[in-house]
């Protein structure tokens, strides 16, 4: 079975940093991408950021460009986000999801259970 | 950025009801198309890919539908449990987006 745990969310003041991390198992990991998605208290589905299997592929939202960092370390079956720069608007429960295939773009996502970031201060 | 327009934004039907859900992409993405459910405080959860395709487990009530740049999820006789907010993605082109959901409640 499929299990992604997410951490490292937090109450941070804007401006500042925060680290989230994702543990995989139940799956095999290095073969699939792995992709970060926000949603803000009431509304919708954002994605954040997406690595292939290899991550020798990565895309980001345009909202996210240049502040937010995502990676993995296949040795240790997990994902990583580094957020920077942090805003009011990035307030948001953030899900570490898997993808269906090694492709970011191939990709269809079961879910964590998600880590909430809320910035303010 | 391929924009996805979903509706209605929210429905309130009988059990029983047939219940149908729209999603319009802003432009041709094939088959690229997921539709996942949210139910209050929880994850979204898969229920069908590739437009048409019910991941497994999810209840044959369940059925999607469409290609190019309209699709539709219908559920053939609603039941209590499927009070959620209902979401489609397309992953034809990045950035991966999703539509604005609809939230279908019992009447």
């Amino acid at each position: 079975e499929v299990q992604l745990v997410e951490s490292g969310g937090d109450l941070v003041q804007p401006g500042r940093s925060l680290s989230l991390s994702c543990a995989a198992s139940g799956f095999t990991f290095d073969d699939y991408a792995m992709h970060w998605v926000r949603q803000a208290p009431g509304k919708g589905l954002e994605w954040v950021s997406g690595i292939s299997w290899n991550s020798g592929s990565i895309g980001y939202a345009d909202s996210v460009k240049g502040r937010f960092t995502i990676s993995r370390d296949n040795a240790k079956n997990s994902l990583y986000l580094q957020m920077s720069s942090l805003r009011a608007e990035d307030t948001a429960f953030y899900y570490c999801a898997k993808g269906s295939s090694g492709s970011i773009l191939r990709s269809r996502f079961n879910w964590g259970q998600g880590t909430l970031v809320t910035v303010s201060s | 950025d391929i924009q996805m327009t979903q509706s209605p934004s929210s429905l309130s039907a009988s059990v029983g009801d047939r219940v149908t859900i729209t999603c319009q992409a802003s432009q041709d993405i094939s088959n690229y198309l997921n539709w996942y459910q949210q139910k209050p405080g929880k994850a979204p959860k898969l229920l069908i890919y590739d437009a048409s395709n019910l991941e497994t487990g999810v209840p044959s009530r369940f059925s999607g539908s469409g290609s190019g740049t309209d699709f539709t999820v219908t559920i053939s006789s609603l039941q209590p449990e499927d009070i959620a907010t209902y979401y489609c993605q397309q992953y034809d082109n990045l950035p991966l987006t999703f539509g604005g959901g609809t939230k279908v409640e019992i009447k």
